[in-house]
């Protein structure tokens, strides 16, 4: 099993659509929970970051995170053609040392919101 | 956000030869940079881990005699991959980490081994 799970899709929307994207973990040590977005044959952008559970909103965008039940979400409201991209989320462990900073990745969920 | 460069974007070279990819923080200062290879429709396979000043870690399964990397700065790292074979023709992405624990990534560098 990997340590991070996470469904790749695709995903097709209409415009205006609410989407909903989300990975599952094993490691009860992450603490640090970020989603990246990833346009064709680019790096990865950093979206959001959050810190242990709860809510993190941005714009049209809500990271939450669930400890509990191991389990993390971002939501993308009023979805545009422009969101169209691969997103990515990643985790780290609360850690330190030569690791400090290691992020785990999901596959990546390919989305494409379609006017 | 903190911006991340990678220089060449983009190299074509032939089998055998050696290809060096910088990867610089613009705007902050990175103690810990990592290394990544990406696939298509694949996502991020962590290379090496390097700290500024020290020697890098690397994953099981990477061969630290073909993937070179230096941090001799606390802005600036190298991956130069040695003796470049076809095989080695892939997508590679640095990133740069700023405590706590964000991290940014550059844009990549797009290899082609001939």
């Amino acid at each position: 099993q990997k340590e991070v799970e996470q469904d790749p899709g695709p995903l097709s929307v209409p415009e205006g659509a609410i989407v909903s994207l989300n990975c599952t973990y094993s490691n009860s040590a992450f603490q640090y929970f970020m989603w990246y977005r990833q346009y064709s044959r680019k790096g990865p952008e950093l979206l959001m970051y959050t810190y242990s559970s709860g809510n993190k909103e941005d714009g049209r965008f809500t990271a939450q995170v669930d400890k509990s039940s191991k389990y993390i979400s971002l939501f993308i409201r009023d979805s545009q053609p422009s969101d169209s991209a691969t997103y990515l989320c990643a985790m780290s462990p609360k850690g330190g040392g030569s690791t400090l900073g290691r992020l785990y990745f999901g596959r990546g969920t390919q989305l494409t919101v379609w006017p | 956000g903190a911006v991340v460069s990678q220089h060449p974007s983009r190299v074509i070279c032939k089998s055998g030869t050696s290809v060096k990819i910088e990867c610089r923080s613009l705007d902050f200062q990175a103690t810990t940079m990592f290394w990544y290879r990406q696939f298509p429709k694949q996502s991020l396979m962590l290379m090496a881990t390097s700290n500024e000043g020290s020697k890098a870690t690397y994953e099981q399964g990477v061969e630290k005699d073909k993937f070179l990397i230096n941090h001799a700065s606390l802005t600036l790292s190298t991956l130069t991959v040695t003796s470049a074979h076809p095989e080695d023709s892939s997508f590679y992405i640095c990133s740069a980490s700023r405590p706590p624990y964000e991290q940014y990534f550059g844009p990549g560098t797009r290899l082609t081994v001939t």
